[in-house]
């Protein structure tokens, strides 16, 4: 069974400094994994995505993320946050043979000024 | 450019009556997908589509319905709504065919919808 745990249900960093919202999942089969950010009252964006290249992923808005098969682990992190960086983010999982997502609770990121 | 357009954007209706929300891209993608959002709970999906005449239950179809009459359209209906079907609904689509993983999913803007 596959399976998604977002570490943290809210992170609140200080403008200019680092972001780390943390991700860890569960699969009996190579993952592919996203990370979605979603605004207040706005949709779904992806903002990076692994699918068994590189383990060090990078994506828009200057946010990275490493996939660790070790640690089971797919923590997104940013060097220095922005207030617009403040928002919802998704940790999502598919594995298997199916394109169905498996999606964390989210983790809710506040950027104080 | 492709877009995904959901309609209405906002719907109030009324406990027992039926109720639509359609979902349209212009992706060509053959995978479509139904979710919902609720405080505490994430997205969880609905339906979803490998292509036309094709639908799937997700882990909360219980009270919905979907039909697939061709590539661009896939919209959700409500049979009798009620109050915990209350939520945001967003419709996403996937490229690919055949069962390939690791397609990353756009998504519509969301229909908000209550029921009284």
């Amino acid at each position: 069974a596959q399976s998604v745990t977002q570490l943290d249900s809210h992170v609140s960093v200080s403008e200019g400094t680092p972001v780390l919202l943390r991700c860890n999942y569960s699969s009996s089969y190579s993952p592919s994994l996203f990370w979605y950010v979603q605004h207040p009252n706005k949709g779904l964006q992806l903002l990076l995505k692994y699918t068994s290249a590189a383990t060090l992923v990078k994506g828009i808005n200057g946010f990275e993320a490493e996939f660790k098969k070790s640690e089971t682990s797919f923590h997104l992190t940013k060097p220095s946050a922005h207030m617009s960086d403040a928002a919802e983010y998704f940790c999502v999982v598919n594995a298997g043979n199916n394109r169905k997502l498996i999606w964390g609770l989210g983790t809710s990121l506040a950027v104080n000024p | 450019d492709a877009e995904i357009t959901q309609s209405p954007r906002h719907k109030i209706t009324e406990t027992g009556r039926q109720v639509t929300l359609a979902c349209h891209q212009t992706w060509n993608h053959n995978n479509m997908f139904w979710y919902r959002q609720d405080l505490g709970h994430g997205l969880r999906l609905i339906h979803y589509s490998y292509g036309v005449h094709d639908t799937n239950k997700g882990e909360v179809s219980d009270g919905y319905s979907v039909s697939r009459s061709n590539t661009e359209d896939l919209p959700l209906t409500l049979e009798s709504a009620a109050s915990s079907q209350t939520s945001v609904y967003f419709c996403a689509t996937a490229g690919g065919s055949g069962r390939a993983p690791g397609n990353e999913q756009f998504f519509g803007p969301g229909t908000r919808l209550t029921v009284l």
